[in-house]
């Protein structure tokens, strides 16, 4: 089974502070996919990308920004956090077809912006 | 904009009974279709998928699909205790982009 690791676990942030969350795969997936869930929401797609060097933005990128330098790691960035971004962060990876990839979730990150 | 609804929000069901789970899409387009279980506080987990028409079993768990109707559906055969959890229904309809619903809680009580 794919393994998807997230850091931090937890996270408690201030207001217009910079927040890295970070993903890690070791599967060689090429897809990874970052979300959020907030009751009544479901998971919302914030980025995805299709390999390394390649970032695309999902249905609410608005705040935030993601990087994958590498096959493994792939990153969310909140560059100014608001307290409208507290939630629960997934990522997630997935193999090809891509389009019919199911995707593999790591544990989640809890944020919390003050 | 692709919009998935499940329903009901929330099920409580005895243990060994038949458990029916209701997603419906609205981008006729959509060709791939998920159903994902997460247990409380863990990461959601690929129960089953289904990309053309008709039924899927495997084991306590069936999926049907009606495109026509935009319309699939989950259902749990001899429900037990451990499958309380909430259910994400997942479309795809060809590109990267995922669409969830916003899940349906179900509490099997033995």
């Amino acid at each position: 089974e794919a393994a998807v690791t997230q850091s931090p676990r937890n996270k408690v942030a201030v207001t217009g502070g910079k927040v890295t969350l970070s993903c890690n795969q070791t599967n060689n997936h090429n897809n990874m996919y970052w979300y959020r869930q907030d009751t009544g929401h479901g998971l919302r797609l914030i980025h995805y990308s299709y390999g390394a060097g390649s970032t695309e933005k999902g249905d609410i990128p608005d705040g935030y920004k993601a990087s994958r330098p590498s096959q493994e790691n792939f990153s969310l960035i909140l560059e100014l956090a608001t307290p409208s971004q507290t939630s629960v962060y997934f990522c997630a990876s997935g193999d090809e077809p891509i389009n019919q990839d199911t995707q593999y979730f790591g544990p989640g990150t809890r944020l919390l912006v003050l | 904009q692709q919009n998935v609804q499940q329903s009901p929000e929330s099920l409580i069901v005895p243990e060994g009974a038949r458990t029916s789970l209701n997603c419906t899409f609205s981008d006729s387009a959509s060709q791939y279709f998920w159903w994902y279980r997460q247990h409380s506080g863990k990461a959601p987990k690929a129960l089953m998928s289904i990309f053309s028409n008709g039924e899927k079993e495997e084991g306590r768990f069936t999926i049907h699909l009606n495109k026509a109707s935009l319309h699939f559906s989950l259902h749990i055969r001899d429900s037990q205790p451990s499958d309380s959890a909430l259910y994400l229904c997942a479309v795809n309809t060809g590109n990267y982009k995922y669409v969830f619903g916003a899940g349906t809680r179900l509490k099997v009580i033995a």
